[in-house]
């Protein structure tokens, strides 16, 4: 079966740096994708991992062990429009879809 | 660019009706998904379609749904007998390669409720 597990809120403060950490258990893994949802709108691909190690796209940065089936999203610098939800999904090759994770609601404090 | 389009974005029926939902890709997109998140659930697959052809469709929940890409430019999803357990979020996304060599791009989603 397909399992992705990922906090279901988290806090932090506007400037700071915050870690949204995933865990899976997908068969036929074959990459960790991210997206930032804001209510109401539609998921926003933010970044996605196919080798272990860290993809660096400006504030936003992504990490992948896939012997640990582990991925984590940081947000550098944070803003007040960070405040979202940001949802993990594992790509299997086993079709082709994604498999979400629950979401992580982060909320972004002056 | 204009991204993926879904109409309506809102739609409220009663037990028993028949609601079809609407959804563009990006221009030149081959693959088109549908997903769904009801109440208090995660995003799931519900199908998806290369061109006008059903590639997989594990994830339709049973026969009353029905999705069609005619041409292989827009979908419709239409739900016949609607029940009280379709109402949620349907999300369409599409991609112009097979991830993860490319990306899913979302809609905004339809919101369904079934009274």
């Amino acid at each position: 079966g397909q399992n992705i597990d990922q906090p279901t809120e988290m806090t932090a403060t506007e400037g700071a740096i915050v870690q949204i950490n995933c865990t899976y258990q997908t068969s036929g893994f074959n990459g960790l994708f991210w997206y930032q949802q804001h209510a109401g709108e539609a998921p926003t691909f933010l970044s996605y991992n196919v080798l272990d190690g860290l993809e660096e796209k400006g504030r936003f940065s992504s990490f992948l062990s896939r012997s640990k089936g582990y991925s984590y999203l940081l947000l550098k610098e944070l803003q007040m429009k960070d405040s979202a939800s940001y949802l993990c999904a594992a790509f299997h090759n086993a079709g082709n879809m994604l498999t979400f994770g629950g979401g992580t609601r982060l909320m972004v404090k002056p | 660019e204009a991204g993926v389009t879904q109409f309506p974005s809102h739609s409220v029926i009663e037990k028993g009706q028949t609601v079809t939902l609407r959804c563009d890709p990006i221009s030149g997109h081959d693959n088109l998904y549908w997903y769904r998140r009801v109440m208090g659930k995660e995003i799931k697959f519900l199908l998806h379609f290369v061109k006008e052809s059903k590639q997989d469709e594990s994830g339709m929940p049973n026969n009353r749904f029905l999705a069609e890409r005619t041409g292989g430019t827009y979908s419709t999803l239409k739900v016949q007998p609607a029940e009280l357990e379709d109402s949620g979020v349907y999300f369409c996304a599409s991609s112009e390669r097979t991830p993860p060599l490319d990306t899913q791009y979302f809609g905004p989603g339809t919101r369904l409720t079934v009274l």
